[in-house]
């Protein structure tokens, strides 16, 4: 199975910030990663797909970078409603296999 | 409108079984392969089973391999997953999500299942 290794799994940031959120495959997935959006209570959003589409409807402060095994999702530009936990996610390969997800929150 | 609908999620007791649905409404059911992801209390997402448009294959999670069964009926526009000889590791949040090559890009709201005595 590959395995996604998702960093930091915290991460501390206020509104205005630019934050990256890095995901590294236990080998090469090409661009077939996605990157996901959850909140409390709710299923995760699409925010990315092939590691660098932008999902229709996402804000352009999104953007997803990558390929082969290295892999990053940035925020240009924090707002309020980004507060939330990031998934990293492989379809390359069944199974599928997520991140262990990192939770962004307000310094 | 474009959604997806869980239901059949409930409190089970250990070794038991569920059955969960997904019904799919907007979209081309029998042209999209579908996946199952479900998400324990507090933990991260885990995918469990997915399964082409036509239904002819399936794919599993090793933990649940042998005791649930994914499959579909694309008259219905439905996604099912029965769950058997339930343990309880498998208490989670279970999503229905519409699987192609732009990942996992509709999902329903889930439904929870609880194992337990």
């Amino acid at each position: 199975d590959i395995q996604m290794t998702q960093s930091p799994s915290t991460l501390s940031a206020s509104v205005g910030d630019r934050v990256t959120i890095t995901c590294r495959a236990s080998q090469s997935i090409s661009s077939w990663l996605a990157w996901y959006q959850q909140k409390p209570g709710k299923a995760p959003k699409l925010l990315i797909y092939k590691a660098s589409t932008l999902e229709s409807g996402v804000p352009s402060r999104f953007s997803g970078s990558g390929s082969g095994t290295e892999f990053a999702l940035t925020i240009s530009s924090l707002q309020p409603d980004d507060f939330a936990t990031y998934y990293c996610q492989q379809y390359n390969l069944y199974p599928y296999t997520f991140g262990q997800g990192t939770k962004l929150e307000i310094k | 409108e474009v959604q997806l609908v869980e239901s059949g999620g409930g409190l089970v007791q250990p070794g038991g079984s569920l059955g969960l649905s997904c019904a799919a409404s907007g979209i081309t059911f029998s042209g999209s392969a579908m996946t199952w992801v479900r998400q324990a209390p507090g933990k991260g997402l885990e995918w469990v089973s997915s399964i082409t448009g036509s239904g002819d294959t399936t794919y599993y999670t090793d933990s649940v391999k042998g005791r649930f069964t994914i499959s579909r009926d694309n008259s219905k526009n439905t996604l099912y997953l029965e769950m058997n000889s339930l343990r309880a590791e498998d208490t989670a949040v279970y999503f229905c999500a519409k699987d192609s090559s732009t990942a996992l890009a509709l999902w329903g709201q889930g439904t929870l299942v609880t194992v337990s005595s």
